[in-house]
């Protein structure tokens, strides 16, 4: 199993530019997660999909879409990329919503916006 | 002010000592309490669960919880190098909500 897989690793954009950053688990689990890290600040919620064809809002939701194509893949987009928007960006799932279950991490996208 | 508080370090110990790591935290809302080791340039990953207040061993580690106080802690005895990584709380509600991360390094 790969577990949970997140293509690009690294990325450089211009301001404005648009990306779509792709996560893909093979667990079967029903949640989907995407939070970035920055120094000092920890890890922050961006979007989460509690099951298929649900997403919610976390803590940091401006200037970032999401899409739960399927039960497997959560992306997440970058309409309009800002230099604020420099960040490591972490996927994640677990088997269902919800705190108190573990969450499985991507090895990052390391995303930097000039 | 921020739900979960962790002092971001760094801390530096040489190989055998008791390393030990803190969080404290506002919500008293919280029901679990974790730590996710995280080494340089990967994802985390979950290393210890707690539910209630009290301690809970897992070989080398040790989580304890004292939610009168809304502190937790994480105790690593006998540290080797390959315990350098950032470590970071978590606490959840309906999400989980991480501390800042603390790196560790431990020195042979």
């Amino acid at each position: 199993n790969a577990g949970v897989t997140q293509t690009p690793k690294f990325q450089v954009l211009k301001t404005g530019q648009s990306m779509t950053l792709q996560c893909a688990q093979d667990m079967n689990h029903n949640s989907m997660y995407w939070y970035r890290q920055d120094p000092g600040m920890g890890l922050r919620l961006i979007y989460y999909s509690a099951s298929e064809g649900t997403t919610d809002k976390g803590e940091v939701p401006n200037g970032y879409n999401v899409s739960r194509l399927n039960k497997r893949e959560f992306s997440l987009r970058l309409e309009s990329a800002a230099p604020s928007q420099t960040s490591v960006y972490f996927c994640a799932s677990s088997e269902r919503a919800g705190g108190s279950y573990e969450q499985y991490f991507g090895p990052g996208t390391r995303l930097t916006v000039t | 002010q921020k739900e979960v508080e962790q002092d971001p370090g760094p801390l530096s110990v040489p190989e055998g000592a008791i390393v030990s790591l803190n969080c404290t935290y506002s919500n008293s809302a919280f029901q679990y309490f974790m730590w996710y080791r995280q080494y340089s340039r990967k994802g985390p990953e979950l290393l210890m669960y707690t539910y209630s207040s009290g301690n809970k061993e897992d070989g080398r580690f040790t989580a304890q919880v004292d939610k009168s106080s809304k502190y937790i802690s994480l105790f690593i005895r006998d540290s080797q190098p390959s315990d350098s990584a950032t470590y970071l709380c978590a606490m959840n509600d309906y999400k989980l909500s991480f501390g800042a991360g603390t790196t560790v390094t431990v020195r042979a």
